[in-house]
Order: structure tokens, then C-alpha cells, then sequence
């Protein structure tokens, strides 16, 4: 069983568009995590959230945003797509309380054209 | 978040040891040391994690300094599976400390 599985893998869209990116953790981790991976690699921290607090990293727009239906999901919503928001997404989980490791997905690619 | 300094860029012989260094000189006393490796196309895998001893694993050994401020990923035996970015990360015990990642250090294995 896939412990961090996202969905889709692959998505093209036109500027413009709403979409959203899936995720879905069945570790029972408390928290969640979105992160942002650019054309240069550099991976960065876009929301971390557990069913207390939502923690946003500023430089985020706020076409931006994460829902989580439950403990196991957390969902990236993204409005008005522009061609900058092209990139690799991932997500992850970890367990609170302790300092473990966090388990990532396999990434979704987000291609806006 | 503290910062950690790693070089660009490694190579190594397959079949070789393989040293990865981490300078983390402004760490404090409740952060931990994170591993983490990025395979082509993939998500960040976790390696190895301490704190002040040194650790080991079925993956690597974590050598870590005696003043914490730099530690030393130990791959034993490197095979050409094991070319990847590797982040060293500083993660505070402290709640809802995130996972930071900085450039890391790509590892380039030579058959």
C-alpha cells in the first residue's frame, strides 16, 4: 500500500483554470504537508496543516488553498492558474509529537500552458 | 529555521564509501538532524535522522560532531541506485516545525 499517494500524477491545463490536486496518507499522521518544487529544483514549503492549525508559508498567493476533508486527506486548490505556477507538487505527512520522519508522495506535475 | 551548508554537487566510484558533508553551525539544542534524499523523478525519501549520537541504519550511518555543528552522511557502499540529491535538514522538536529544504548535495555514482 502507497502511504502518501497523490492524484493526479500528471496535469495540463490552460491559464486561467481551477484545479485541484489530490492527497491521501494512510499512516494516521496528524500532519500534512504541501510542497512546491520548481524548474531549479528547490523544494519549498507551501502549507503545513493538522486538524489544530494551518500553518501558511507567506509567500504563498492566496489563489492558493488547502482543504482537508478529514485527518487523512489534504487537498491543494489552486484558482486562476498562471504559467509561474508550473512546477511539481508534493505532499507529506508526518506524526506529531515526535520527531520522525515525514513520508512524501510521488509528486504531481503541474504543467500550465 | 536554521541553516545548513552542503556542497553542490559529489561524485563517487560505485562500490565505494561515500561522505556527505553538513554544516549546521547555528543549531540549537532542540533540533534534530535529518537525511533525506531526492531520486530522479521521485518524492524526497528519508534516510536517517538523529540528534547527538551517532546512528545507523539499513541505509547509512549519521556521523555527528561533537559541538552538532556539522554532521557527515556515511553511505557505505555506493551503488548507482543511490545517485540523488541529499538534504541535510535541521527540524526543531518544537510544534509545527516544517521540513526545510536547501539546494542539497547531488551525488553523482561512476560505475
Amino acid at each position: 500500500d502507497t502511504a502518501v499517494s497523490q492524484t493526479p500524477k500528471y496535469l495540463v491545463t490552460q491559464m486561467g483554470n481551477d484545479k485541484s490536486i489530490k492527497c491521501e496518507q494512510n499512516l494516521g499522521h496528524d500532519t500534512m504537508y504541501w510542497y512546491k518544487q520548481d524548474s531549479k529544483k528547490f523544494l519549498k514549503i507551501m502549507f503545513s496543516y493538522n486538524n489544530k492549525e494551518l500553518i501558511i508559508n507567506e509567500t504563498v498567493p492566496n489563489r492558493f488553498s488547502p482543504k482537508s476533508p478529514d485527518k487523512a486527506h489534504l487537498n491543494l486548490h489552486i484558482n486562476s492558474l498562471e504559467l509561474g505556477d508550473s512546477a511539481v507538487y508534493f505532499c507529506a505527512s508526518s506524526q506529531d509529537g515526535d520527531n520522525t520522519e515525514a513520508f512524501f508522495g510521488q509528486g504531481t506535475r503541474l504543467t500550465v500552458v | 529555521d536554521a541553516k545548513t551548508t552542503q556542497p553542490n554537487s559529489m561524485e563517487s566510484n560505485e562500490e565505494e564509501p561515500v561522505h556527505l558533508p553538513c554544516n549546521h553551525s547555528t543549531i540549537s539544542g532542540t533540533d534534530y538532524i535529518h537525511w533525506y534524499r531526492q531520486l530522479p523523478s521521485q518524492g524526497p525519501e528519508y534516510v536517517i535522522h538523529g540528534l547527538t549520537s551517532n546512528v545507523n541504519n539499513r541505509m547509512a550511518s549519521l556521523a555527528i560532531a561533537e559541538d552538532r555543528k556539522s554532521s557527515t552522511l556515511i553511505l557505505h557502499r555506493a551503488t548507482l541506485r543511490d545517485a540523488a540529491v541529499y538534504y541535510c535538514i535541521l527540524r526543531s522538536v518544537s510544534y509545527g516545525q516544517n521540513f526545510v529544504f536547501g539546494p542539497g548535495t547531488r551525488l553523482s555514482v561512476l560505475p
